[in-house]
């Protein structure tokens, strides 16, 4: 039973790019969650999201940034005209259907660094 | 809101001693609390959960935590620090209508010396 998968795990970025980075949550998880990890922080939360919805978009920057989880294939963090700022951990969870959405699994990150 | 505090960013025990990392949130409302551990380069593995049952929670590992309500506490033990042990250690906290929402502390990063 495969985990949460992310790709790529490592991606360099030169500012004013985009970076796209996936995420396919595990088996029988309808849930996504995104949070970045900045260097000696915590995570902090970005965005919640369940098949072709955004539930919650409130921890993500109003500008370059958006999320997305379409019907078929993984869920996508899309930064557009990256900047030093956004060099982090990306990391994705999932959770099941119905009420345990706290029980969050993560993925092993996407490590962007912006030259 | 929620927040989190983790006392002490690197805490560095001997190899067969007592582990204590501190963690004390802060929450209007019944929370959910969680010990996470993150070994370098991959991801967050789940070590235990407290989700208002039991307030001594058992999870993997040897680890434990107890829920302390009166003093917002939930301090993560291990009676035998193991080499392997050695990672960092992230408390996280949920609570209310967005429970899905983690709120992470800072992180203690946990030492053995052999």
């Amino acid at each position: 039973n495969a985990g949460v998968m992310q790709n790529p795990r490592h991606l360099v970025r030169r500012r004013g790019q985009e970076a796209r980075l996936r995420c396919s949550p595990m088996k029988g998880h309808s849930h996504v969650y995104w949070y970045r990890q900045l260097p000696e922080e915590g995570l902090k939360f970005m965005v919640y999201l369940q098949k072709e919805n955004i539930i919650d978009e409130s921890g993500m920057p109003k500008e370059r940034f958006s999320a997305e989880f379409p019907k078929e294939g993984p869920s996508i963090l899309r930064i557009q005209q990256v900047v030093r700022g956004d060099s982090a951990a990306y990391f994705c969870a999932s959770s099941p259907r119905g009420q345990n959405t706290y029980e969050q699994y993560f993925g092993p990150g996407t490590r962007l660094t912006v030259t | 809101a929620q927040s989190v505090t983790q006392l002490g960013s690197h805490v560095s025990v001997s190899e067969g001693a007592l582990v204590l990392l501190r963690c004390n949130y802060s929450s209007s409302v019944p929370p959910y609390l969680f010990w996470y551990v993150q070994y370098p380069n991959q991801g967050l593995q789940l070590l235990l959960k407290y989700t208002s049952a039991a307030t001594l929670v058992k999870g993997i590992n040897g680890f434990e935590a107890e829920f302390k309500k009166s003093e917002t506490s939930f301090h993560l033990t291990k009676p035998s620090a193991h080499m392997s042990d050695a990672a960092e250690y992230f408390c996280a906290v949920s609570a209310g209508g967005s429970n899905y929402k983690l709120t992470f502390g800072k992180g203690t990063l946990l030492t053995v010396n052999p």
